[in-house]
């Protein structure tokens, strides 16, 4: 069965303190691995696109790397308006479908 | 124009009550999809459009009614939804099936 699992559900983090997020997946065919952002009451918000074992996208304080089994989200020196929860999603090429992870919940504190 | 749109962004409704959700992007994309999303819960899809045909419909009650009137505007018609339907209904929309997917505000929905 596809399935999506982020780790750690909630982290809290002083600025300026690096850190990673995880993402494991088990799912046969990956088409893509989604990686977006989610603010209290708003609508993701998309960050990355990921395809292939090695890919590696950057955006600002945001690094996204993919291996076969997990992608990590790698917060360089966070800033409080990084807190949010980020999530990861994949897709397989049978479906098509978003299969999310269920978040995790970034507070970065001053 | 790189956003998606939806209206209303908040919605109190009774439970006999007929209202519909609308979403608009102007990017092109040949897909839409309506998610449903409760708190602390990720994104939970309902339905999706490509190429204005209704692709896939996870098994909604048929209290939910997709409308895809043309390749830019999705609807969701709402009728007699029960209180546990309140959530957040997310729109989305990409080039294709399967590619990236960009979401609107979202609607806030609460059913009395």
């Amino acid at each position: 069965e596809d399935q999506v699992t982020q780790s750690p559900e909630a982290l809290r983090l002083q600025e300026g303190e690096s850190s990673s997020l995880n993402c494991s997946y088990t799912v046969s065919g990956l088409r893509g691995l989604f990686w977006y952002r989610q603010d209290p009451g708003k609508g993701p918000e998309f960050l990355f696109t990921l395809y292939s074992a090695g890919e590696e996208k950057e955006k600002e304080r945001l690094k996204a790397t993919l291996t076969k089994k997990e992608s990590f989200l790698h917060i360089t020196a966070p800033k409080p308006e990084d807190s949010a929860t980020y999530l990861c999603a994949v897709t397989r090429g049978a479906t098509n479908k978003l299969i999310f992870g269920t978040g995790t919940l970034l507070a970065v504190q001053p | 124009d790189t956003e998606v749109t939806q209206t209303p962004k908040h919605l109190v409704m009774g439970m006999t009550n007929k209202k519909s959700l609308k979403c608009e992007q102007h990017m092109g994309h040949r897909a839409m999809y309506w998610y449903k999303q409760k708190a602390k819960k990720p994104p939970e899809l309902m339905f999706v459009y490509s190429y204005e045909k209704l692709s896939i419909n996870e098994s909604v009650p048929s209290r939910f009614s997709p409308e895809c009137p043309n390749s830019s505007l999705l609807n969701l018609h709402l009728h007699a939804l029960q209180p546990e339907d309140s959530a957040l209904y997310l729109c989305a929309s990409s080039q294709d099936m399967g590619g990236e997917e960009f979401f609107g505000p979202g609607t806030r929905l609460t059913v009395l």
